[in-house]
């Protein structure tokens, strides 16, 4: 079984500081793949960036990294220097990757506010 | 672009009504999946299909049951409404390493 945890219900963060959410996962599958997605007001889920667990450098993708720490299963989102649009609900998510039942399980979601 | 459509983006149903939810994509992706977002709880897995007839349970499968007949369509069926699936679902299809693609979602009202 996996599980993903976010523990900050929600999050404030002044426009142009970088801001990181937290995500801690658990899982007994040997080969998994870690997500961020991405829920502004509209309602679509929008993918923002993936790690695999057997990659060897922290994954990015213009402003947004992934701080992947595989001992102490947590894979973190950094946003850099924030803009009024990144305000949205931020989800981790993780599926395993050695087979063809990919479960893809979601945490509970920050919700992240820049201010002006 | 991959796209996966919702049958209805609102929905009204009475209790005790059956419900059936459809989801179609467009880019023969094995894996399709159904989710309820409630809020403070995030997405939770009803169910999901890595192929045509295949199905697994999520972490809430209870009142729920799917049907995926074709490759391109996953079903999602409440067979008895109650007040407490009144929920947004998502459906979503994966590819490759596992990015998903949803649809835009149903918001469901059981009265």
């Amino acid at each position: 079984a996996q599980k993903i945890t976010q523990t900050q219900p929600g999050m404030f963060v002044q426009e142009k500081e970088a801001v990181t959410l937290d995500c801690t996962y658990d899982t007994s599958d040997p080969s998994y793949g870690l997500f961020w997605y991405k829920q502004p007001s509209s309602g679509e889920m929008i993918f923002l960036i993936y790690q695999g667990s057997y990659d060897q450098q922290n994954a990015t993708e213009g402003r947004y990294s992934l701080n992947f720490q595989k001992a102490r299963k947590s894979a973190n989102l950094v946003i850099s220097a924030s803009q009024l649009g990144d305000s949205a609900m931020y989800f981790c998510a993780m599926s395993p990757m050695d087979t063809g039942r990919r479960a893809l399980t979601f945490g509970s979601g920050t919700r992240l506010q820049v201010q002006p | 672009d991959v796209k996966v459509t919702q049958s209805s983006r609102y929905l009204v149903k009475r209790t005790g009504e059956k419900v059936f939810l459809e989801c179609v994509q467009d880019m023969d992706h094995e894996n399709m999946f159904w989710y309820r977002q409630d809020p403070g709880l995030g997405l939770r897995l009803i169910y999901f299909s890595y192929d045509v007839k295949m199905k697994e349970k999520g972490d809430i499968p209870e009142g729920y049951s799917v049907s995926r007949e074709k490759k391109e369509r996953f079903s999602l069926i409440l067979e008895s409404a109650s007040t407490n699936q009144t929920s947004m679902y998502l459906c979503a299809s994966i590819v490759g390493q596992g990015i998903a693609f949803f649809g835009q979602g149903t918001r469901l009202t059981v009265v």
